[in-house]
């Protein structure tokens, strides 16, 4: 079975630090996607950062990056030099190649506290 | 920034009754999704289409249909609302499918089943 696992349901740090927000997911498949997305506060969900599953080098885009743990079935995001609008609930998702389909995970609400 | 449009932005009903949620995308992209999100859940896919008059079943598709009639316009119907269906939903679209490539999702409508 496909299964997205977020357990953190929510996080609080102090503004300019760096955060971190697990993400394991479930497959038996070794070849897919993963994906992070970012819902702001006024419901906005736009893409963050995706990481083939191929790829040993961990994805990072502005002061976003990827722990991707392949034998641990692990993507975290680390976010840093946080800023108040990071703020928001993020989710990871999942994906195959001709499925046409993203499994998401719960989503973790990111607060950060000036 | 491709654009995806929702109609209506907050809709209440009743047990029932007859509800159609509207979503357009401007970006001749061929994939476009319905989801709902619901607390402790995340975004769980109900229906999903790779072209006009293609349609595939998500992981929750019961009481719901959909139809997608151009390129550009995708429909999620509920025939006969129940308050389970209470939720936000979000429609999304990508070029091509969504396993490999980022989706772009609408504002979210608000559904309400009294």
């Amino acid at each position: 079975a496909q299964k997205v696992t977020q357990t953190q349901t929510s996080i609080s740090v102090m503004e300019k630090t760096t955060v971190t927000m697990d993400c394991v997911y479930e497959t038996q498949d070794s070849s897919y996607f993963l994906f992070w997305y970012k819902q702001t506060a006024s419901g906005e969900i736009v893409f963050l950062i995706r990481q083939d599953s191929y790829k040993k080098e961990n994805a990072t885009v502005g002061h976003y990056s990827l722990n991707f743990q392949k034998p641990k079935s692990s993507i975290g995001l680390i976010i840093t030099a946080t800023q108040i609008e990071d703020s928001a609930v993020y989710f990871c998702a999942i994906g195959y190649y001709n499925q046409g389909k993203l499994i998401f995970g719960q989503g973790t609400k990111l607060s950060i506290k000036p | 920034e491709a654009a995806v449009t929702q109609s209506p932005r907050n809709k209440v009903t009743v047990t029932g009754g007859n509800v159609t949620l509207s979503c357009r995308q401007t970006n001749s992209h061929n994939y476009m999704y319905w989801y709902r999100q619901d607390t402790g859940h995340g975004l769980r896919l109900i229906h999903y289409s790779y072209g006009a008059g293609n349609l595939q079943i998500g992981d929750v598709p019961d009481g719901y249909k959909a139809t997608r009639t151009t390129q550009e316009d995708f429909f999620l119907l509920l025939e006969l609302a129940s308050p389970s269906q209470t939720s936000l939903y979000f429609c999304a679209s990508s070029a091509r499918d969504s396993s490999n490539e980022r989706l772009f999702f609408g504002h979210g409508t608000k559904l309400s089943v009294l």
